[in-house]
């Protein structure tokens, strides 16, 4: 079946460093790909996605390419804040995951990311 | 806009007893989702709506919980009875329809005792 599988442990990064959470995903078809933010006290947000390969995301200055060919799809950011410190989610919509259920998310198991001043 | 309202936010239960969430989704949003999310996991889903419809419910535990949509808006999530490994963050999603972006309400943190 489909599955998602992030980075292990926990992210501490000083403010203005340079962050990359990895992604990569096993699919049985063409899925939609998407990065999720949790942030503390809140819902999941969506933060980007793409739909097709080489499709990249972006949003609040992260940006993630869609990588057909090494089944992956990267979370960066070149300078993160204070206020990125949340737990981010790498999930994905598999359109062959059966007609009716497709919209379903499956996700990666999150990435805990603390940014210190 | 009004995003998705879950109600509790925050139950205790002891073992055995049984427990209701309830999830109010964005106005006109015909797909309602209900996942669990374990702590240090993923959320997954257990059951997927459509309209007042069951389209995929493969996950959800049906010895112990079931889940229903009246009239195709508000949506429960019932348990019962809780079991220990029950204890996770319950999350209610909608979206304008199957493939649409989904919107997550903040969840209910069920504990079992």
């Amino acid at each position: 079946g489909d599955s998602v599988t992030q980075m292990e442990g926990p992210v501490t990064l000083s403010e203005e460093a340079f962050l990359t959470i990895n992604c990569t995903y096993t699919a049985t078809g063409y899925p939609s790909l998407f990065w999720y933010v949790q942030y503390p006290g809140e819902g999941l947000q969506l933060l980007l996605k793409a739909t097709k390969a080489d499709d990249k995301g972006s949003n609040k200055g992260f940006e993630a390419t869609y990588r057909k060919e090494t089944t992956s799809f990267h979370l960066e950011k070149g300078s993160v804040q204070v206020s990125d410190s949340a737990v981010y989610f790498c999930a994905l919509s598999d359109p062959n995951a059966g007609g009716t259920s497709y919209g379903k998310l499956t996700f990666g198991q999150g990435t805990i990311l603390t940014v210190h001043p | 806009e009004a995003g998705v309202a879950q109600s509790p936010r925050y139950k205790i239960i002891e073992k055995r007893q049984s427990v209701a969430f309830w999830c109010n989704p964005i106005s006109g949003h015909a797909t309602l989702y209900w996942y669990q999310q374990i702590l240090g996991q993923g959320p997954k889903l257990l059951i997927q709506f459509q309209n007042n419809g069951v389209v995929d419910d493969s996950q959800l535990p049906k010895d112990r919980f079931s889940a229903e949509r009246l009239k195709g808006v508000d949506s429960t999530l019932k348990i019962q009875p809780a079991k220990l490994e029950d204890s996770a963050v319950y999350l209610c999603a909608s979206s304008q329809g199957a493939g649409y972006e989904a919107f997550f309400g903040q969840g209910t943190r069920l504990t079992v005792v």
